[in-house]
C-alpha cells in the first residue's frame, strides 16, 4: 500500500536556524507531491507542490523542497526560520492516476524567538 | 472570495447515534473531498465528490457516506457512531475535475463521541 513517512515528529529550533523536514513515500510510478502547513488556529494551506519539471520547487514564505526520485523523497527546507514558522507541516502524495491524497503524520515545528 | 466553510464546528454525540456534517466549497469549485484527522492516524481520505458523483473512496466502513448537491455543497454522514469516530473531519475543495490541483481546506468539524 502507498504510504508517506515523515521522520521528524517534533522539531524545536531557534530563530535563524536552518530547517529540513524529511518526507519519503512508497510508490514507484509518477507522483504529485505536496507540503501543507497548518499554523496555530488556522486552516491547512498549501506551501508548495511538485508535479513535474525542475525537482527543486519554491513555495511561499521562503520554503523550498527537492524531489529526489531515486530516494523517493521530497524534503522541505528553509535556510532561516522565524518564530512565525511555528506550525504543523504535512507532506502528501498523489500517486499515479489515483486522486486520493496520502498524508504523512505531520511534523510539529516550534521556533523559539 | 469566501473560503471553504464547514458546519457545525463542534459536535458531541453518543455511541449509536448518527451525525451529518456539511461543507460549502469555494464558489466555482466542483470537487469536494473529505478527510478524517486523528492524532494517531493523521489525515485519512474518506471520499471525493465531483459533479454530484462519488469519484473516489477511501478505506472506511459503509457507516461513512456522503453526497454532493447540484450547487457543489457536500454532506457527510456517519451512522451508528463509535468511540473511534471521534476526530476532526476536514473538507477540501478543488477547482477542476481533471488532473490534480491545489485543495483548499475548511476549518473542520470536531466530532466527539461519548
Amino acid at each position: 500500500a502507498q504510504s508517506v513517512s515523515q521522520h521528524n515528529h517534533h522539531v524545536i529550533l531557534s530563530e535563524a536556524a536552518s530547517l529540513e523536514l524529511g518526507c519519503n513515500y512508497s510508490y514507484g510510478g509518477t507522483v504529485n507531491l505536496f507540503w501543507y502547513v497548518q499554523y496555530p488556529g488556522q486552516h491547512l494551506q498549501l506551501l508548495l507542490k511538485y508535479f513535474s519539471g525542475d525537482p527543486l520547487v519554491k513555495g511561499i514564505k521562503g520554503f523550498e523542497a527537492e524531489f529526489i526520485k531515486s530516494k523517493f523523497s521530497f524534503n522541505l527546507r528553509k535556510p532561516s526560520v522565524q518564530w512565525s514558522d511555528t506550525a504543523e507541516y504535512f507532506c502528501a502524495v498523489n500517486a499515479g492516476n489515483n486522486r486520493k491524497l496520502i498524508w504523512g503524520l505531520g511534523t510539529s515545528l516550534a521556533v523559539n524567538p | 472570495k469566501a473560503g471553504v466553510t464547514q458546519t457545525p464546528r463542534y459536535l458531541i454525540k453518543t455511541r449509536g447515534q448518527q451525525v451529518t456534517l456539511s461543507c460549502s466549497p469555494i464558489s466555482g469549485h466542483r470537487s469536494v473531498s473529505w478527510y478524517q484527522q486523528t492524532p494517531g492516524q493523521g489525515l485519512q481520505f474518506l471520499f471525493e465528490y465531483f459533479s454530484e458523483t462519488q469519484r473516489n473512496k477511501g478505506n472506511f466502513p459503509g457507516r461513512f457516506s456522503g453526497r454532493q448537491f447540484s450547487n457543489s455543497r457536500s454532506e457527510m454522514n456517519v451512522s451508528t457512531l463509535e468511540l473511534g469516530d471521534s476526530a476532526l473531519y476536514l473538507c477540501a475543495s478543488e477547482v477542476a475535475g481533471t488532473g490534480y490541483n491545489e485543495q483548499f481546506f475548511g476549518p473542520g468539524t470536531r466530532l466527539t463521541v461519548l
